[in-house]
């Protein structure tokens, strides 16, 4: 089954506590992207990473950091400096080719905090 | 930056009817326009992308439009089906790089009821 996945579907988090969200593709795609969508609203890019070990920050980047040891793999780690993090995470991935690029989105991770 | 705005944020249609959803954006140097439809609790599925050295685009029932001097385009639905009930959002990109990597900005939906 190819690709991107993401885990937990769901997430608990205490006050306090930081969290981290898998995001895998096996797809090869270059660049990848977290995204972070709340009720009713449209996508709001966090961070994204055009190569493996290479990452910038998106409009809405503070309290949350990522890594990207692999090109398979991009986890969101959402740290208590996040005041309001209960919402929709979506990693996405996207490859160049022929020219354009097209980007593609994985099922997504619901976060909320208790 | 670049800003991206959608209308309407809902639309209910009768099935059969279609559906016209319009996006404006605000940075001319925007080549790239993609379409998603969004299931509850999905992730986005491109169903449609235009570039901007094209007007039109058609897939089956669907299609988009581009009006570079106008900056908008719009995503038309036709013979509207239940099944075609989901969130739809548009997006607007600028390839400041000739690789993956480009940043996406999106519209902020627009919910599509289709009433048997």
């Amino acid at each position: 089954d190819g690709g991107i996945t993401q885990s937990p579907k769901y997430l608990f988090r205490k006050e306090g506590q930081n969290v981290t969200l898998s995001c895998e593709q096996n797809l090869n795609h270059d660049a990848m992207y977290w995204y972070r969508q709340d009720p009713g609203q449209g996508l709001r890019l966090i961070y994204y990473s055009q190569i493996v070990n290479d990452f910038q920050k998106g409009d809405i980047a503070e309290g949350y950091s990522v890594s990207r040891e692999k090109k398979e793999s991009f986890p969101l780690t959402v740290t208590s400096a996040q005041k309001n993090p209960t919402a929709f995470y979506l990693c996405a991935s996207s490859i160049w080719d022929s020219s354009q690029e097209t980007q593609y989105f994985g099922p997504g991770t619901r976060l909320l905090v208790l | 930056g670049e800003n991206v705005e959608q209308h309407p944020s809902t639309l209910s249609v009768q099935e059969g009817d279609s559906a016209v959803i319009k996006c404006t954006y605000s940075d001319s140097a925007s080549n790239y326009f993609p379409w998603y439809k969004q299931e509850l609790g999905k992730g986005p599925q491109l169903i449609i992308d235009i570039r901007s050295n094209v007007g039109e685009k058609k897939d089956q029932r669907i299609a988009v439009t581009l009006n570079k001097t106008a900056k908008h385009f719009s995503l038309h639905i036709t013979e509207t089906q239940p099944e075609d009930s989901a969130v739809y959002f548009c997006a607007a990109s600028i390839a400041m790089v000739i690789a993956a990597g480009n940043k996406l900005t999106f519209g902020g939906g627009t919910r599509v009821l289709v009433k048997p």
